[in-house]
C-alpha cells in the first residue's frame, strides 16, 4: 500500500506569510495527488487536482508543485480564511490514503 | 449543481451493522466514482473505499472484511454497510464525488455522525 507522510503535522504561521507543506509518498503515484482544505465542522474542499491544476474558484495563492514522491502545497501570502487543515490524497493506485494532515494555525 | 447528502442512523450498538445512504441530486451517479471517507473526532480523514462503473469496488485492506458498498441507480443512491462495528467505528462519514482525469471536480456531503454505543 502507498503511504502518504505530510510535514508538518502542524504549523503556525501569521497572516501574510508564505507556507509550505510537502507530501512523500511511498512510491511513485503519476502525480494523481489532491490537496483538500478542511475547517471546523466542515468537508473537505478540493484545492489542487493532478499535483498542480488550480480548481475553479480557489484563490491564486495557493499553488501545487512536485512530480515522482515528492508534492508541495504553497500558499504564497496566508490569508485569515486559510487557516485550517491541509490534506493530500493519492488517487492512483487502490487503497485510495490521505496524508495525516497539516493544521495551520495563527501565530 | 451536484449535491450529496448522507443519511442513516445516527446511533448504532456494538456489533451491529451501520447503514448509511447517499442521496445524489443534480446528475447521475453512473459513470463516476464514488468514495466513503470517515473522520473521527479531532482526527484525519480516512479512506474506507470506492465503487464506480454500476458496481466495481475496491475497499481498505483494514476494512474489506466489513464493508460493502452498493449502488440504486433508480433512486441515485449510493450505499455503505459496515457490519460488526465497535467504538472504534465512531466517525463523521462523509461520501464524496472523487475527482478525475475526465471530471477534475470533487463533491462532497456535508457528513454524518455516528456513534457506536450500547
Amino acid at each position: 500500500d502507498i503511504q502518504l507522510t505530510q510535514s508538518p503535522s502542524f504549523l503556525s504561521a501569521s497572516v501574510g506569510d508564505r507556507v509550505t507543506i510537502t507530501c512523500r509518498a511511498s512510491q511513485g503515484i503519476n502525480n494523481y495527488l489532491v490537496w483538500y482544505q478542511q475547517k471546523p465542522g466542515k468537508a473537505p474542499k478540493l484545492l489542487i487536482f493532478a499535483a498542480y491544476t488550480l480548481q475553479s474558484g480557489v484563490p491564486s495563492r495557493f499553488s501545487g508543485s512536485g512530480s515522482g514522491t515528492e508534492f508541495t502545497l504553497t500558499i504564497s501570502s496566508l490569508q485569515p480564511e486559510d487557516f485550517a487543515t491541509y490534506y493530500c490524497q493519492q488517487l492512483n493506485t487502490y487503497p485510495l490514503a490521505f496524508g495525516g494532515g497539516t493544521k495551520v494555525e495563527i501565530k | 449543481q451536484v449535491q450529496l447528502q448522507e443519511s442513516g442512523p445516527g446511533l448504532v450498538k456494538p456489533s451491529e451493522t451501520l447503514s448509511l445512504t447517499c442521496t445524489v441530486s443534480g446528475g447521475s451517479i453512473s459513470s463516476y466514482y464514488w468514495s466513503w471517507i470517515r473522520q473521527p473526532a479531532g482526527k484525519g480523514l480516512e479512506w474506507i473505499g470506492r465503487i464506480y462503473n454500476s458496481g466495481n469496488t475496491n475497499y481498505s485492506p483494514s476494512l474489506k472484511s466489513r464493508v460493502t458498498m452498493s449502488f440504486d441507480t433508480s433512486k441515485n443512491q449510493v450505499s455503505l454497510k459496515l457490519k460488526s462495528v465497535t467504538a472504534a467505528d465512531t466517525a463523521v462519514y462523509f461520501c464524496a464525488r472523487d475527482p478525475t482525469m475526465a471530471t477534475p471536480y470533487a463533491y462532497w456531503g456535508q457528513g454524518t455522525l455516528v456513534t457506536v454505543s450500547s
